[in-house]
């Protein structure tokens, strides 16, 4: 089944402490990109990523760092994470972004 | 400004009526628009995407296009209670970027 994969769905963390959530896809789609999604303020663009070693910053980057290493990985990492980035956060991949993205389920996220 | 703007609802509609979705964008180098559906705790899915004005019909799904007035609506025919979810609206113009708006809730009532 075609599909993206984020791990884990729930998070519960405390300030500071980094941690990774992992997104995979199997379309062998190029690019791949990650939103959170806040109440009131809709998606909104963190990373994207055109290909293996291509990353650029969305609209929200800051506390966020991406790589991509692999075409079908594009993990998400907060090296110390803060209470404002508590949020719903989504992977998503695409062969050819004006066609538009395919979305993980999400990844709750909660700093405290 | 924002890029896109949405009424964030909620909208509340019986079963059977048809329902009128809409957004405005400011940036006129948008050239594909797209309505995403978003269930509770899930992540959104493609609905319907349309490149040029018009209208794009899908089941009782209608995507329309007004360049002309940058807006864009989505109609929803015979509605159901399974059409109950948050609807967005999505705009792009480049590789990579994609732009929502904020979502409209949508109840369905039996």
């Amino acid at each position: 089944e075609a599909q993206v994969t984020q791990n884990p769905r729930y998070l519960i963390t405390v300030t500071g402490k980094k941690l990774t959530v992992t997104c995979s896809q199997n379309m062998n789609h190029e690019y791949m990109s990650w939103y959170r999604q806040d109440p009131g303020l809709g998606l909104r663009q963190i990373y994207y990523s055109m290909n293996v070693e291509v990353t650029d910053k969305g609209d929200v980057p800051e506390g966020y760092k991406v790589s991509r290493k692999e075409k079908r990985n594009f993990p998400l990492i907060l090296e110390s994470p803060s209470p404002n980035q508590t949020s719903l956060y989504f992977c998503a991949s695409s062969l050819d972004t004006t066609y538009g993205y395919t979305f993980g389920s999400g990844t709750r996220l909660t700093v405290v | 400004q924002k890029e896109v703007e949405q009424d964030p609802g909620p909208l509340s509609v019986p079963e059977g009526a048809i329902v009128s979705l809409n957004c405005t964008y400011s940036n006129s180098a948008f050239q594909y628009f797209m309505w995403y559906r978003q269930y509770s705790r899930k992540g959104p899915e493609l609905l319907m995407y349309t490149y040029s004005s018009g209208n794009k019909e899908d089941g009782r799904f209608t995507a329309q296009v007004d360049k002309s007035s940058k807006y864009i609506s989505l109609f929803i025919r015979d509605s159901q209670p399974s059409d109950s979810a948050t609807y967005l609206c999505a705009v792009t113009g480049t590789a990579s970027k994609l732009t929502f708006g904020t979502g409209t809730r949508l109840q369905v009532t039996l």
